[in-house]
């Protein structure tokens, strides 16, 4: 089946950006998506993008895909305390969503 | 507004006791599934339902039942619930499978 790997932790100061990073073995999936945990709270979707696409912009949200090498990147440009938060990673196959394990993002101001 | 409503949101019980969350979606999806989230684990899938009446396991389905007897509702059973599935526990609902999927807030189950 599908694997998806994150890294755990990422710790950055307010106003840097941060860069999410995520890979998958399936390159069969079509949409990738990048979802985000507040403590307590359920996931919300942030972005995605679809897999015949390198990259996607939203704001400060900037999504890489390097099919080639099955990686995906979230940049968060300008990162604020309020973006602390779990980010996960998800692919897309036939019958579900695999999910990454989750990378907690700690801004530091 | 689109939603998805899981309930209750906190949950203790004994083991063995029989226990359902319900888990209802607004949005007229066809896709609906249940994940458990544990620290270091992430979040992997127990049941996943394509259209009512159809239902399929995911990676984690030993202990847990569901149905989709409507498209709004899939409720997840615990016949005999036991510590390990002490958890927390999401239903997510989408268009169609693998489409941008919409998360309830979660449901914290406690096996004692």
């Amino acid at each position: 089946g599908e694997d998806v790997e994150q890294s755990l932790f990422l710790s950055v100061r307010e106003g840097d950006s941060s860069v999410i990073n995520c890979t998958y073995t399936d390159s069969s999936s079509t949409y990738l998506y990048w979802y985000k945990q507040e403590p307590g709270a359920g996931l919300q979707l942030l972005t995605y993008i679809f897999s015949n696409m390198d990259m996607k912009q939203d704001q400060r949200l900037t999504v890489l895909l390097n099919k080639k090498d099955k990686h995906l990147s979230l940049r968060i440009a300008d990162t604020q305390t309020g973006d602390s938060a779990i980010y996960f990673c998800a692919v897309a196959g036939y019958s579900t969503l695999t999910f990454g394990k989750g990378t907690m993002l700690l801004v530091s101001p | 507004e689109a939603q998805v409503t899981q309930n209750p949101r906190y949950l203790i019980t004994v083991t063995g006791k029989k226990l359902t969350v319900t888990c209802s979606q607004n949005m007229n999806h066809e896709y609906m599934s249940w994940y458990r989230q544990d620290p270091g684990l992430g979040l992997r899938q127990i049941y996943y339902s394509m259209n009512v009446e159809v239902t399929d396991k995911g990676d984690v389905p030993e202990g847990y039942k569901v149905s989709r007897k409507e498209k709004r509702n899939f409720p997840l059973i615990l016949e005999s619930p036991s510590p390990n599935q002490t958890s927390l526990y999401f239903c997510a609902s989408s268009q169609y499978s693998g489409q941008e999927a919409f998360f309830g807030q979660g449901t914290r189950l406690t096996v004692v």
